[in-house]
């Protein structure tokens, strides 16, 4: 099945700087969906990526889809101690989503 | 309810006993999922019912898991002869429909075998 890295495992940050992760995989994915995990808490969908090349913006957070579709990046843009948690991405043919391990992001206010 | 609930929150059994969780999924969704997730990983999928049958439990490690939803609503996950290894956070999620629709997970069951 398709399986996906993610990096960093951990990243910690000042409150108002950006922050990266990156989900890398060896073969063609059909679809890339992002997940947030508060510490404690359950996953929340954030968004779907499906077209090669596709950006996305939630507020202070892009979401982009390579153009060969084998990687995606989630940035946040002057970070604030509320998006502290964990960040997974996720794939799936069909129903079946294959988790990254996460990225754990910190926030030093 | 608003969103998926599970119960319960919490478990703590002895090794070789048996347990039940349960999943009261989104009113609606015909698709629903159990993942297992272990500290410092992603969650790792277990089971997918579309309806009332499971369309695919390759995820399940032994047959000392199984998985039920008789009417197409709320499911259980049934560990027979717990073992150490089984402890771990149990996430159920239900979406609209499979096939890459956003999927909305429950708070989780915290099982602990000792």
């Amino acid at each position: 099945g398709q399986q996906v890295m993610q990096i960093p495992q951990y990243q910690h940050v000042q409150e108002g700087e950006d922050f990266t992760t990156y989900c890398n995989s060896s073969t063609t994915l059909s679809n890339i969906q992002w997940y947030k995990q508060r510490p404690g808490g359950h996953p929340v969908f954030l968004i779907q990526l499906v077209k090669s090349g596709e950006v996305k913006k939630q507020k202070r957070l892009t979401f982009q889809f390579g153009e060969a579709k084998k990687n995606s990046s989630l940035h946040i843009t002057a970070t604030q101690t509320t998006d502290v948690g964990t960040y997974f991405c996720g794939t799936g043919s069909n129903y079946k989503l294959t988790f990254g391990k996460g990225t754990l992001l910190t926030v030093n206010p | 309810g608003a969103g998926v609930s599970q119960t319960p929150s919490n478990k703590v059994t002895e090794k070789g006993k048996y347990v039940e969780l349960r999943c009261d999924p989104i009113s609606g969704h015909t698709a629903l999922y159990w993942y297992r997730q272990s500290l410092g990983q992603g969650p790792e999928f277990l089971i997918y019912f579309q309806g009332t049958g499971a369309a695919d439990d390759s995820g399940l490690p032994n047959d000392r898991f199984f998985a039920v939803r008789p009417e197409g609503s709320v499911s259980t996950l049934k560990i027979q002869r717990t073992e150490r290894g089984d402890s771990a956070v149990y996430l159920c999620a239900s979406s609209l429909a499979g096939g890459g629709h956003e999927q909305f997970f429950g708070p989780g069951t915290r099982l602990t075998v000792l």
